[in-house]
C-alpha cells in the first residue's frame, strides 16, 4: 500500500485563485519533505524541500510567494499554488523518505494534477 | 547541467525478452540510487534501489546493477511483460545532498506482446 498519500488527485480551478495540495506521510513521521513538478514528457523537477518547522528550501527559479509549502507537522506538508495562472496548470508530486530504520527508500504520493481555467 | 541521464528516451522489446535501460550520472558524490515506474498522470511507484557499496541488487525480475567506475547503472527486466509497459526514471542522492533525489529524463518502455 502507498506511503505517501496525496490530496487532491484532480483539481480545476479558477485563474487568479488559490489551490492547496496536501502530501501526507502515512505510518512514519517525515521531519523532509519534497515536492516536485511534471511538465509533459518531461523529468520531474524539484522545486523545493519542505522541512517541517522551519521554512521550505527553494529550488532557483522557483517562486517562493507564488508555490507557499508549509510543513505543518511530521506527517503533513502542504503547498499551496497562489493566484494561479494557466502556466501553473501541471502534474505535482511530493515525496518523502522513509526512516533508515525502515528501509531508508524514497516513496511518492500519487501525484495532484491540478489545472487552471 | 543534467546530473543524471537516461540518453535512450524509448525502448520496445518483445514480451518474454530481457529489457535494458540505462542511466549515467556525473556527480561522484551520489551514493543511493533509485529506479522508479511511472504511468501517465500518476506518481512514480518505487521498484529497486542500491547502495554506492554494492554493484548489485536483485529483486524478482528486477536487477539493478551499478558500475561506479564507469558512473553508470542499469536495470534489467527478465522477462519482460506487457504491464512493464511505462516510463522508467533512475534517480540518484547522497547524505550531503539533505535526502535530495536527482532524477534522470526518463525512458519510456513498451513490450510488445
Amino acid at each position: 500500500g502507498a506511503v505517501v498519500s496525496q490530496h487532491p488527485s484532480w483539481v480545476i480551478c479558477k485563474s487568479g485563485t488559490s489551490v492547496k495540495i496536501e502530501c501526507r506521510s502515512l505510518d512514519f513521521q517525515a521531519t523532509t519533505m519534497f515536492w516536485y513538478r511534471q511538465f509533459p514528457k518531461q523529468s520531474l523537477m524539484l522545486m523545493a524541500t519542505s522541512n517541517e518547522g522551519s521554512k521550505a528550501t527553494y529550488e532557483q527559479g522557483v517562486e517562493k510567494d507564488k508555490f507557499l509549502i508549509n510543513h505543518a507537522s511530521l506527517t503533513l506538508s502542504t503547498l499551496t499554488v497562489t493566484s494561479a495562472h494557466p502556466e501553473d496548470s501541471s502534474f505535482y508530486i511530493c515525496s518523502a523518505r522513509v526512516p533508515a530504520t525502515s528501509g531508508n527508500t524514497i516513496y511518492f504520493g500519487e501525484g495532484s494534477w491540478l489545472t487552471v481555467v | 547541467d543534467q546530473q543524471v541521464k537516461q540518453n535512450s528516451p524509448s525502448l520496445s522489446v518483445q514480451e518474454g525478452r530481457i529489457s535494458i535501460l540505462n542511466c549515467d550520472y556525473t556527480n561522484s558524490m551520489f551514493d543511493y540510487f533509485l529506479w522508479y515506474k511511472k504511468y501517465p498522470a500518476e506518481g512514480p511507484t518505487f521498484l529497486i534501489s542500491i547502495s554506492s557499496i554494492k554493484d548489485k541488487n536483485e529483486d524478482g525480475r528486477f536487477t539493478v546493477f551499478l558500475n561506479k567506475s564507469a558512473k553508470h547503472l542499469s536495470l534489467h527486466i527478465v522477462p519482460s511483460q506487457p504491464g512493464d509497459s511505462a516510463v522508467y526514471f533512475c534517480a540518484a542522492t547522497w547524505a550531503g545532498g539533505y535526502q535530495k533525489v536527482t532524477f534522470g529524463t526518463g525512458t519510456k518502455l513498451q513490450v510488445i506482446p
